[in-house]
């Protein structure tokens, strides 16, 4: 299947400062990328959707100047926390799809990212 | 956006089959069926993908009948390593709405 790849897999942060998590596409073209944050044992939250080349759109509770998202280019999307504190300490994971019609849409996964703020 | 129901845990031993059924009642026309396995601090991993009768690849089956209110996932000859959690998830998978609603999912326990 195709490969989603994040970056990084981990990072500890200090209180107030903002992190930038990268999700790529590799071997295909997204036009569409989903961020999700997972707190422990609990299931994935859907944050935000990105479309390339437009604003994201974000889920109701999640705050979109906290957590800000642009999708630049086909292949890459990047979800930045803002100004981080030690309750936005998660697993952020993004997921990608294929271009609209190209098959029933299965979505791909990249490894996820640990963010811990101290 | 269909909600779905399956089991908070299941338990099994190595070389059992599994089976994991996950209600969705309110699935609409368009829905697919799809199931995800998640393993501890990693992205959920595609399983298998399904809209009526009987799915089968190299890892699993899929069964769902008629009414497609229901579906079940089967893992033959489970191992160790198949130990994880499963999503059930149902969706219009069609062009860019591809926005799913993720449950608790069912935690399988395989044991030697």
């Amino acid at each position: 299947g195709a490969v989603v790849s994040q970056h990084p897999s981990w990072v500890i942060c200090k209180s107030g400062t903002s992190v930038k998590i990268e999700c790529r596409s590799l071997d295909f073209q997204a036009t569409t990328m989903f961020w999700y944050r997972q707190f422990p044992k609990q299931s994935l939250m859907l944050m935000a959707t990105s479309n390339e080349g437009s604003k994201a759109t974000y889920e109701q509770g999640v705050e979109k100047d906290k957590f800000l998202i642009n999708h630049a280019s086909l292949t890459l999307s990047t979800l930045t926390v803002t100004s981080a504190h030690p309750e936005d300490s998660s697993f952020y994971i993004c997921s990608a799809g294929g271009l609209a019609g190209e098959n029933t849409g299965e979505l791909f996964f990249g490894e996820g990212s640990r963010l811990t703020v101290l | 956006l269909a909600k779905t129901t399956q089991p908070i845990s299941m338990d099994s031993y190595e070389g059992q089959e599994v089976n994991i059924t996950c209600s969705h009642n309110n699935i609409a026309t368009n829905d697919y069926i799809t199931w995800y396995q998640q393993f501890p601090s990693q992205g959920p991993r595609f399983i298998i993908q399904g809209y009526k009768t009987k799915v089968t690849n190299e890892v699993a089956s899929l069964f769902i009948p008629a009414d497609r209110k229901s579906s079940t996932l089967s893992l033959p000859r489970v191992s160790l390593s198949d130990t994880a959690v499963y999503y059930c998830l149902v969706g219009d998978m069609s062009g860019n709405n591809r926005k799913l609603i993720w449950g608790l999912g069912t935690s399988l326990a395989v044991n030697p």
